[in-house]
This record gives C-alpha cells, sequence and structure tokens, in this order.
C-alpha cells in the first residue's frame, strides 16, 4: 500500500482562481481529514469526513468545501482564491472503525503545495 | 478555547545529550495528547500517544494536568532524532476524531 496519495503535488493559481485537491486514503480507511499548513506554522484542521458525510469543520471560510466519494477518496475545493490561501494542503486518513477515538491513528499523505500569485 | 503552545521554534542539542521539547495546552475538558513527528523529506507520522503511556524510539512523554503539560523527552539524543516535532491535542467534546489541534512545532537539531 501506498499510503495515503495526494494530487497535484503543486499547484500554482492565481487569486480569485478555484482549485480541487485530491485525496485518496489507505485501503480499507473510511475517514479522511483536511488540514491547511502555512509557512512555519502547524497544521490548522479543515474538515473531516468519515463515511461520505462530515464529521467536523474547522474555522475556514464558505469558499472552503469538501466531499467524499463512495471509494471514499475525498477532494478539497477552494473559491475565490486569495494569496492567504498560499500553504500545503494535508490530507489524513483514519480506519474510523477502532470505535474509539483516541485509537484512531492518522496517516497523513504528503501534501498538496499551493502557490496563489 | 483549546489552544497548544510550543514555546521553542528550535532547539539544537549534541548527540548524547538529553532533550526535552515543551509543550503546554488550554483545554476545558479531559484532553487526549499526541506527539507526530517529520523527518526531512518524509511525511507527518505519529510518534506517541499519552493514553499508551508508551515509548517509542526512547521517547516519553508525561500528561501532567495540572501544569496543562505534555512535554516529550529523550534521554539520549541521537543524530537520527533531527526532525520537526508537532504536539497536537484531540477535542474530545466533538465527534470528530480527526480533529486535532497542533502546535507551531519545534525543529530538533541533534549535532555530532
Amino acid at each position: 500500500d501506498a499510503g495515503v496519495t495526494q494530487s497535484p503535488t503543486h499547484l500554482i493559481k492565481t487569486r480569485g482562481q478555484h482549485v480541487t485537491l485530491r485525496c485518496s486514503p489507505i485501503s480499507g480507511h473510511k475517514s479522511v481529514s483536511w488540514y491547511q499548513q502555512v509557512l512555519g506554522q502547524g497544521p490548522q484542521f479543515i474538515f473531516q469526513y468519515y463515511e461520505k458525510e462530515e464529521r467536523g469543520r474547522g474555522n475556514f471560510p464558505d469558499r472552503f468545501s469538501a466531499r467524499q466519494f463512495p471509494n471514499y477518496s475525498s477532494e478539497l475545493n477552494v473559491n475565490a482564491l486569495l494569496l492567504g490561501d498560499s500553504a500545503l494542503y494535508l490530507c489524513a486518513s483514519s480506519s474510523g472503525t477502532s470505535g474509539r477515538a483516541s485509537q484512531e491513528t492518522q496517516y497523513f499523505g504528503p501534501g498538496t503545495r499551493l502557490l496563489v500569485l | 478555547a483549546q489552544r497548544v503552545t510550543q514555546p521553542e521554534k528550535l532547539l539544537s542539542v549534541f548527540k548524547g545529550a538529553p532533550v526535552e521539547l515543551k509543550c503546554n495546552y488550554s483545554y476545558s475538558g479531559s484532553p487526549e495528547l499526541f506527539w507526530y513527528v517529520q523527518y526531512s523529506r518524509q511525511r507527518l507520522q505519529l510518534l506517541l500517544r499519552h493514553i499508551s503511556r508508551e515509548s517509542i524510539k526512547g521517547f516519553t512523554a508525561d500528561l501532567n494536568k495540572g501544569e496543562t503539560s505534555f512535554h516529550l523527552k529523550k534521554p539520549f539524543a541521537q543524530e537520527e532524532d533531527s526532525a520537526m516535532y508537532y504536539c497536537a491535542l484531540k477535542d474530545t467534546a466533538t465527534d470528530s476524531w480527526g480533529k486535532l489541534q497542533f502546535g507551531a512545532g519545534t525543529q530538533v537539531v541533534v549535532t555530532p
């Protein structure tokens, strides 16, 4: 298993454009979470999806949206891009089956580096 | 509001010396805390979680609720410990187990 995969690896957009980032979880994992990591800071939680339903949302504007597909892959969409959206976007998957949140391990992908000019 | 603070951006230690990475948190409920590590050119990965009380790669971390701290320690640093370390807190008041609050991270450099 290649682990969590994300595409594309790098992306350059201009202000006002829209972007779609993709994530494929580890086989068998049903939960996907998205994080934004601005340079010099720790990852900041954006969304969690489990079984195609949103389970959590961080403090991000409505320009950010996501969805999870029947095969548990996920997309993060950002509309009306701002310079401040430039960051590394991380996807993490977990099995979602342990029944206890503290036992769930998040497995992170390599990230998509987005630059907004 | 919950918050995770890692006061040191950079920690430089000599090989064989003890290393301690500080993590303080603010949270009104019963926290669950983790340490994540990112080695050069690798992905962010879980190092240890407080609930397991485990020792991974010689690292240990004790949750001190009185001091609201979860410091990471290793008695003898190795060069392969050079990495970025993040302390993270899980909000147990929510169903979202994927929602982790990360600190800003501490870069550890172990010199021979």
